[in-house]
């Protein structure tokens, strides 16, 4: 069965620091991998997504993720933050064998940035 | 092009009541998902339509339902409300199986 798991409920960082969360999936088929990002108040933001083709992902506002299958990994990473960063990241994988097509997501890592 | 909207962005309910939450998907996209999302429970598939179908569904109560228009619009209905049901409901649309999920802003129902 496909699972998501997000180490680190809240992280915190300076301005201009690296971000770096962490999502490990366990799939039993080669999986499909998504980020999204949520501000307050509202919905779902894609970010990236990893469907078997390059390991190394770029995605919007500088974010980029690694897929790496010995380590069941997909972190998420940013070289420098931004206080616009400050929001939930959720990281998902998609079920969509069997008549299925739907989103199995982390509990989430919400990042602060602070001046 | 526009993206999927829901409406409408809040609601308030008394227990006991139903609820009617509605959501525009991507022109073009033909599958529409349902997810709930909550603090204690975080982000959970209801169902998906694609079609005016129900191709599958979420471990939830009966009292969730939904269904889909020939304009692929969708509503999801609740009925019966219960406190727990209070939660930020979210739509995403998809072209169909295996692509990616674009998400409304989500409907925020809150039951007293």
């Amino acid at each position: 069965a496909q699972s998501v798991t997000q180490l680190g409920s809240h992280v915190s960082v300076s301005e201009g620091a690296l971000v770096l969360l962490r999502c490990n999936y366990s799939s039993s088929v080669p999986p499909y991998l998504f980020w999204y990002v949520q501000y307050p108040n509202q919905g779902l933001q894609l970010l990236l997504k990893y469907t078997s083709a390059a390991t190394l992902v770029k995605g919007i506002n500088g974010f980029e993720a690694e897929f790496k299958k010995s380590e069941t990994s997909f972190h998420l990473t940013k070289p420098s933050a931004h206080m616009s960063d400050a929001a939930e990241y959720f990281c998902a994988v998609m079920l969509f064998s069997g008549g299925y097509n739907k989103l199995i997501f982390g509990a989430g890592t919400r990042l602060a940035v602070h001046p | 092009k526009a993206g999927v909207t829901q409406t409408p962005r809040y609601l308030i309910k008394t227990r006991g009541q139903q609820v009617t939450l509605s959501c525009s998907p991507i022109s073009g996209h033909r599958s529409v998902s349902w997810y709930q999302q909550t603090p204690g429970q975080g982000l959970q598939f209801l169902f998906e339509y694609f079609s005016e179908t129900q191709r599958n569904k979420g471990n939830f109560p009966g009292r969730f339902s939904g269904r889909q228009f020939s304009n692929s619009r969708s509503e999801m209905n609740v009925s019966t409300l219960e406190l727990g049901d209070s939660a930020l409901y979210l739509c995403a649309s998809s072209l169909g199986q295996g692509d990616t999920q674009y998400f409304g802003p989500g409907t925020r129902l809150t039951v007293l």
